[in-house]
């Protein structure tokens, strides 16, 4: 079966650190891939997807970058973490390919705090 | 994508199912229904997901009406666990569209 591994689970840091969250997928081949913000009390907020290694779509401009290295390692990055970059970042995979109607599978994710 | 509205917060005894109502009326022919629950502090979990048939799976089942307008999670023996925020969605097909949620509705099963 299908697992998605994300870490780590808490991260506090301060304002102009860099950034580095992963995230792994195993037990499935040239998978979509995703990551998302959830701030509190609010919905998720896609930022990047990946539908192949070194493909990567940007939702939104912001402070933050994704890599995929590999099949099934997403990368997200940050050079200088900004107060606003605080919140639950999730990442998510599905089957790969377009016209199917499968869902995403999501992570535990990551709680970031920027002091 | 379109829009689905959902009951803020819902009650169910322990032991009883679970009915947990989606109102999508705008939804079109090739949009899919798709049910996560969220439980505080974790990630969004994948629950089930139909097009326009009954959906069955291990944790719970989804009655999607005959016009689609509507569809009803079940879970058919609530236990405490299941106490989370419960999402319904319809998206299109398109293996990388977004996950968009609403706000939902916080199921609370009471013992």
């Amino acid at each position: 079966s299908q697992t998605i591994h994300q870490w780590p689970a808490t991260l506090v840091q301060p304002v102009g650190s860099p950034l580095s969250l992963e995230c792994t997928v195993e037990g499935t081949s040239n998978p979509n891939l995703y990551w998302y913000r959830q701030a509190a009390g609010r919905g998720l907020q896609l930022l990047f997807y990946s539908v192949g290694i070194g493909q990567i779509s940007s939702e939104v401009p912001q402070n933050l970058s994704a890599s995929r290295p590999q099949d099934r390692q997403f990368i997200l990055s940050s050079k200088k973490l900004l107060l606003s970059d605080s919140g639950f970042y999730l990442c998510a995979w599905s089957v790969g390919g377009t016209g199917s109607g499968e869902p995403q599978h999501f992570g535990d994710g990551t709680r970031l705090s920027i002091l | 994508d379109a829009k689905t509205t959902q009951p803020t917060s819902m009650d169910c005894a322990e032991g009883r199912a679970a009915n947990l109502p989606c109102n999508h009326s705008t939804i079109s022919g090739n949009e899919y229904v798709y049910w996560y629950r969220q439980i505080h502090s974790q990630g969004p979990q994948y629950i089930i997901h139909g097009l326009k048939n009954n959906e069955t799976n291990e944790m719970a089942s989804l009655i999607i009406t005959e016009d689609r307008k509507s569809s009803t999670l079940i879970l058919p023996h609530a236990t405490l666990r299941d106490t989370a925020v419960y999402y319904c969605i319809v998206r299109a097909r398109g293996g990388y569209q977004k996950v968009t949620f609403g706000t939902g509705t916080k199921l609370q099963v009471i013992p």
